[in-house]
C-alpha cells in the first residue's frame, strides 16, 4: 500500500514532443506528491508539485494532471527540449510516514534533437 | 534560496577507513534527511531528523551514523563500509515532517574499495 508505481521505464521522444510520465498510489492518506528531474551525477531537483484538492497544475513546459478517484497522477512535457533529457522521479507524501518520500521507480527520458 | 551543500563531492575509501559527510542548509528548515540512490534507482531514506533529533531510522546498518549538531548541519559518520555501499549520498531538507517539500543537495559520490 505504501508503494507508489510508476511508468515507463525509459521513454525516447523527438525535440518538440509531448512525453508524458503517468504514476499510480494505493494509501489514500498520501497528500502531496512531488516531481524531481534528476541529472546524471546531480541530486533530484524538484520540478513540480500538486496536492489532491487540484486537478491539474502548470509550471512553464510542465503540467502536472492528477485524478483522485483513480489514485493517479501524470507528468507532461511540453515542447520538450534535447536538455529536457533526464531521469525523471514522482513520489509522494503523507499520511503516517512522518516525511518519509515514497519514490516511483523513475523514467528515464531521452529528448532526440 | 533552496541550497542544500554537501561536502565533498566525491570520496574514496578502504573499508578500515573512517570518514565523514557533511550537509548544510541556511533555509531554517528544521527536517533534515539523508538518502543513499544507487544507479538508476530511486533514492532510499537512511535517516530523519527533525528539530535536530532522530525520528527515523530505516533500519541503516551501524556502520552508518548520523549526527545533527545544530539546525543548519547533518554529517553521516562511516566506519567500516563495503564495497556494496559504494553509492551516491544525499542529503535533504524541508520546512517539516508533514507535507513539506524536500529540496536535495547535489549529493557526494562514495566509492568504497
Amino acid at each position: 500500500q505504501q508503494q507508489v508505481k510508476q511508468s515507463p521505464q525509459s521513454l525516447i521522444v523527438q525535440k518538440g514532443g509531448i512525453p508524458i510520465i503517468n504514476c499510480a498510489y494505493e494509501n489514500t492518506a498520501f497528500d502531496y506528491f512531488p516531481w524531481y528531474q534528476q541529472f546524471p551525477g546531480k541530486g533530484p531537483a524538484l520540478l513540480i508539485a500538486i496536492r489532491p484538492d487540484v486537478s491539474e497544475k502548470k509550471e512553464g513546459r510542465f503540467t502536472i494532471s492528477f485524478n483522485k478517484s483513480a489514485k493517479q497522477f501524470s507528468l507532461h512535457i511540453m515542447d520538450s527540449q534535447p536538455g529536457d533529457s533526464a531521469t525523471y522521479f514522482c513520489a509522494a507524501l503523507g499520511g503516517n510516514q512522518g516525511g518519509k518520500l515514497i519514490f516511483g521507480q523513475g523514467t528515464e527520458l531521452s529528448v532526440k534533437p | 534560496d533552496t541550497e542544500v551543500t554537501q561536502t565533498p563531492k566525491h570520496l574514496v575509501m578502504g573499508m578500515t577507513n573512517k570518514k565523514s559527510l557533511k550537509c548544510e542548509q541556511h533555509m531554517g528548515h528544521r527536517a533534515m534527511y539523508w538518502y543513499k540512490q544507487k544507479a538508476k534507482k530511486p533514492p532510499e531514506l537512511m535517516f530523519v531528523y527533525s528539530y535536530e533529533k532522530l525520528s527515523i531510522n530505516e533500519s541503516v546498518p551501524s556502520r552508518f551514523s548520523p549526527e545533527c549538531p545544530n539546525s543548519s548541519l547533518l554529517n553521516l559518520h562511516l566506519h567500516a563500509l563495503q564495497p556494496e555501499d559504494s553509492a551516491l549520498y544525499l542529503c535533504a531538507s524541508s520546512q517539516g515532517l508533514w507535507g513539506k517539500t524536500q529540496y536535495f543537495g547535489p549529493g557526494t559520490r562514495l566509492l568504497v574499495l
